[in-house]
């Protein structure tokens, strides 16, 4: 049974890098899934940032591309999130999933973990 | 970016309701849409993919049909445990996109 578990600060300052990383336990991040970072603000919807695939290929939401950097570790068996110049707007709880191979929706997903930006 | 719009966004109704929620995709996504439901404090849960397909586990009082650019959520009978909110999501293009969500509360 593939679980997922992020971990990160809970406080980010303005202007600074949220970094965040998911560990895949139960399988390998090497399957042929995609695994990607979904976002939800306090009280509001669901908004995709991005996805990478084992190889290192990634897709990213345009309207976070040009701050957003999603890695992955194969050693660790983990992937993560980098966001940088980070206001209020990106205070939310983040989630990471995975895409299932026969499914091709999120079929599993991390507890998500809350992110707040303030100084 | 293809837009959701759910309907409605929120809906009051009592345990044995049959329940029916409509997603539009501002364009054509063949079959690619799914419907999640997430509870409070609470990640969300893959309920449907290929629009009609239930994921493993899943009971079957759930089911979605349509496509291209109309597609619904029915709930035949609801249960206590079905108050939740609902959201779609395609899966035909980048980026993916989510629907505005329905919250599904105790009449």
């Amino acid at each position: 049974q593939v679980q997922l578990q992020e971990s990160g600060p809970g406080l980010v300052k303005p202007s600074g890098t949220l970094s965040l990383t998911c560990a895949v336990s139960g399988g390998s991040i090497s399957s042929s899934n995609w695994w990607s970072w979904i976002r939800q603000p306090p009280g509001k919807g669901l908004e995709w940032i991005g996805e990478i695939y084992h190889s290192g290929s990634t897709n990213y939401n345009p309207s976070l591309k040009s701050r957003v950097t999603i890695s992955v570790d194969k050693s660790k068996n983990q992937f993560s999130l980098k966001l940088s110049s980070v206001t209020a707007a990106d205070t939310a709880v983040y989630y990471c999933a995975r895409t299932g191979v026969n499914v091709g929706a999120f079929d599993i997903w991390g507890q998500g973990t809350m992110v707040t930006v303030s100084s | 970016d293809i837009q959701l719009t759910q309907s409605p966004s929120f809906l009051s109704a009592s345990v044995g309701d049959r329940v029916t929620i409509t997603c539009r995709a501002s364009q054509g996504i063949s079959s690619y849409l799914a419907w999640y439901q997430q509870k409070p404090g609470k990640a969300p849960k893959l309920l449907i993919y290929a629009a009609s397909t239930l994921q493993s586990g899943v009971p079957s009082r759930f089911s979605g049909s349509g496509s291209g650019t109309e597609f619904t959520l029915t709930i035949s009978s609801l249960q206590p445990e079905d108050f939740a909110t609902y959201y779609c999501q395609q899966l035909n293009s980048y980026p993916q996109t989510f629907g505005g969500g329905t919250k599904v509360e105790i009449k």
